[in-house]
């Protein structure tokens, strides 16, 4: 069965970072890109970043609102794929989504939840 | 960055009725990044249609999508009581991924 399982968030304060984690099983995940979406509450959905696969030598993308302050990074040999934010703002809460592809995603992990507060 | 506009927002129909979502591109749309989610509450979204007229794995014939350029439409031919929950439409472009803001399809 193919699977993503999130985690690491949590309650943040302003400023701080937080690393999120995507546990991946059930298909070569080297292959694929892998994307992070957020939701904040009462919101739809809006798109984080994402890493391309090894053949296309996990190359980066990112959305404005988070470019210089989150990073996406892989670890293909474990099947995890990371969100690293940094310099977390208020407006960073939201549930956070990792996924399977990125032109479209046909995988979506359940999300983790981070909460930026002080 | 492509904005994607839904409408309408918010659409009120009755089991067993036709739904027409619409989704309008900023600019046109390769209809192979043009893709529709469905969102229950407290959950994930799930994927519906990609590539504008493609059914993903699973889901079932009702749900129909098409479209091209900067026009794109998911049909949902006969209305199930499950089906009332949110949809959104999504696109992939050289600047990264956008999403239109969602049609509730609510019970009338």
């Amino acid at each position: 069965e193919v699977q993503l399982v999130e985690s690491g968030g949590g309650l943040v304060q302003p400023g701080r970072s937080l690393r999120l984690s995507c546990a991946a099983s059930g298909f070569n995940f080297g292959d694929y890109a892998m994307s992070w979406f957020r939701q904040a509450p009462g919101m739809g959905l809006e798109w984080v970043g994402f890493i391309r696969g090894r053949a296309y030598g996990g190359t980066t993308q990112y959305a404005a609102s988070v470019k210089g302050r989150f990073s996406i990074s892989r670890d293909d040999s474990k099947s995890i794929a990371y969100l690293q934010m940094n310099s977390l703002k208020t407006e960073d809460t939201a549930v956070y989504y990792c996924t399977k592809g990125y032109y479209y995603m046909d995988v979506w992990g359940k999300g983790t939840t981070v909460t930026v507060s002080s | 960055e492509i904005v994607l506009t839904q409408s309408p927002g918010k659409l009120s129909l009755s089991p067993g009725e036709r739904a027409t979502l619409s989704c309008r591109a900023s600019q046109s749309v390769s209809s192979r990044y043009l893709a529709w989610y469905q969102q229950k509450p407290g959950q994930a979204p799930r994927l519906l249609i990609y590539g504008a007229s493609n059914r993903a794995t699973g889901i079932p014939d009702r749900f129909s999508g098409s479209g091209s350029g900067t026009d794109f439409t998911l049909t949902i031919s006969r209305l199930e009581p499950e089906d009332f929950v949110v949809y959104y439409c999504q696109q992939y472009g050289s600047l990264g991924i956008t999403f239109g803001q969602g049609t509730r399809l609510e019970i009338k």
